[in-house]
């Protein structure tokens, strides 16, 4: 049973454009989650997070919003740019825990 | 130099063997984590470490055992490697205070 889905293999967005991915869980005790940039031959990097008490996180060019009610967050990337280029992961995390549960990812292709 | 490191970064095994891949933090970590990807199946738990004496199984760790031999040095192993165990293999850690997990470049298992 998927518990974090992301259901877009794949999506390509021209250079300074909004990119909008998105994630999908299904455990309502997850209270924290995490969005992962991975580039080939490279581990997982951090990237942005929010905490259940909010519904927005916004750092630069990155923003995570979360609808709780619709168990789902996105991640928003404005402006796009060829380095975004990269296959992102969504991640999640119940409270008292720390074992994460991993969306299967979204790749992302930034046309230049 | 890098915060997390694995060893070997590429292994190829024939089915039968016994394989150990490593892992090494100098981040000051308690936490560690070994996770291994598969296409469209996004990042599994195998194991997690809270500390040197607590070991705990993951959403899939049949056929793998770890040992945290240090705070800074936590090693998955194979006993009988079979082709099902080809994957891409994440070693993480976190630290108490932080939801953020940091990865390790990982490394590319081929069993034949």
């Amino acid at each position: 049973d998927q518990q974090v889905k992301q259901n877009s293999p794949s999506l390509s967005v021209q250079e300074g454009r909004i990119s909008i991915l998105n994630c999908d869980y299904t455990n309502s005790m997850f209270d924290y989650f995490l969005w992962y940039k991975k580039y080939p031959a490279e581990g997982p990097t951090f990237l942005i997070s929010i905490s259940s008490i909010k519904d927005k996180n916004e750092d630069g060019r990155f923003t995570v919003f979360l609808n709780k009610s619709a168990k789902h967050l996105s991640l928003h990337i404005v402006p796009s740019q060829p380095g975004d280029s990269a296959v992102y992961f969504c991640a999640a995390r119940a409270g008292g825990t720390y074992k994460y549960i991993f969306g299967t990812g979204t790749r992302l292709k930034v046309l230049a | 130099d890098a915060d997390v490191t694995q060893t070997p970064r590429n292994r190829i095994t024939k089915t039968g063997k016994r394989i150990m891949l490593e892992c090494s933090q100098t981040k000051g970590h308690d936490r560690m984590y070994w996770y291994r990807q598969d296409p469209g199946l996004g990042l599994r738990l195998i194991y997690y470490s809270f500390d040197v004496k607590d070991i705990n199984k993951g959403e899939i760790s049949d056929g793998y055992s770890v040992s945290r031999q240090a705070q800074a040095k936590f090693s998955l192993s194979l006993e009988s490697a079979i082709p099902n165990q080809t994957a891409l293999y994440f070693c993480a850690t976190s630290d108490f205070s932080q939801g953020t997990q940091y990865f390790g470049p990982g490394t590319r298992l081929l069993v034949l």
